[in-house]
C-alpha cells in the first residue's frame, strides 16, 4: 500500500524567512503532484514532477523529485503573507498501485508579518 | 476552457438517504476520478472512470459507486447515508501526463 508523508504538518513562519516542507512516498513512482488548498476551497495545481531530478519554480516556490530517495521537497523563498494556505503533496498510483492519487496529510502554512 | 465542474456545491441529508452528485470534466478530458476529503481522514481517493469504465477504485464500501457517461460526465452515487458520510467530495479530470485538475467540490453534510 502506498503511503506518503508529509512534514511538518504546521508550519508557522515570519515574512520573509525560507523554508521546506518535505514529502516521503513508500514505493516507487515517477509522478508526484503539488497542489494548494485555502480554506473552504478545492485544490489548485502546483507543480508536476515526473522524473527524477526534476525541479520546478513558480515565484517562491519551488519543487524538486528524487525517486530514489523517494523524496519530494517544497522549498519557500522569502515567504509572504499570500501564500498561507495547506500544501499537499500526492503520488499518482496509476501505474503501480491501480490507485490515482495517494495524498500526504497536508501541511499548514501560516505567514505572519 | 472552462474548468472542472460539479453540482450541487452543497447538499444536507439524512442519515438512511441516498445522495448523486456530478461532475463535468475539462472538455477533451476522459479521465474522471473521485475524491472525499474529511479533516479526520485527509484525501482519499474513491474511484477513476475512464472511457466509462471503472479503471480504480480506492478501498471505500459498495455504498459508494459511480459511473461514467459517453460525453465523459460522471456521477457518484451513495446509498444509505451515514453521519461519517460528510465530507467535501472532490471530482478532478486529466489528459495525458499532465496534472488531475479539481473542480470546486461539493459539500455533503449528513444529519
Amino acid at each position: 500500500e502506498l503511503k506518503v508523508e508529509q512534514n511538518p504538518l504546521f508550519l508557522s513562519m515570519q515574512e520573509g524567512k525560507n523554508y521546506t516542507i518535505y514529502c516521503n512516498y513508500s514505493t516507487t513512482s515517477d509522478r508526484l503532484y503539488w497542489y494548494r488548498q485555502d480554506p473552504g476551497k478545492s485544490l489548485e495545481s502546483l507543480f508536476v514532477l515526473l522524473s527524477n531530478g526534476a525541479v520546478k519554480q513558480e515565484g517562491r516556490l519551488m519543487a524538486s523529485l528524487d525517486t530514489k530517495a523517494r523524496l519530494s521537497t517544497l522549498h519557500i523563498t522569502a515567504a509572504v503573507h499570500d501564500l498561507s494556505a495547506t500544501y499537499f503533496c500526492a503520488v499518482d498510483g496509476l501505474e503501480t498501485s491501480g490507485s490515482r492519487l495517494t495524498f500526504g496529510e497536508g501541511t499548514q502554512l501560516t505567514v505572519n508579518p | 476552457k472552462a474548468g472542472v465542474t460539479q453540482t450541487p456545491r452543497y447538499l444536507i441529508k439524512t442519515r438512511g438517504q441516498q445522495v448523486t452528485l456530478s461532475c463535468s470534466p475539462i472538455s477533451g478530458h476522459r479521465s474522471v476520478s473521485w475524491y472525499q476529503q474529511t479533516p479526520g481522514q485527509g484525501l482519499q481517493f474513491l474511484f477513476e472512470y475512464f472511457s466509462e469504465t471503472q479503471r480504480n477504485k480506492g478501498n471505500f464500501p459498495g455504498r459508494f459507486s459511480g459511473r461514467q457517461f459517453s460525453n465523459s460526465r460522471s456521477e457518484m452515487n451513495v446509498s444509505t447515508l451515514e453521519l461519517g458520510d460528510s465530507a467535501l467530495y472532490l471530482c478532478a479530470s486529466d489528459g495525458t501526463v499532465e496534472t488531475q485538475y479539481f473542480g470546486p467540490g461539493t459539500r455533503l453534510l449528513v444529519l
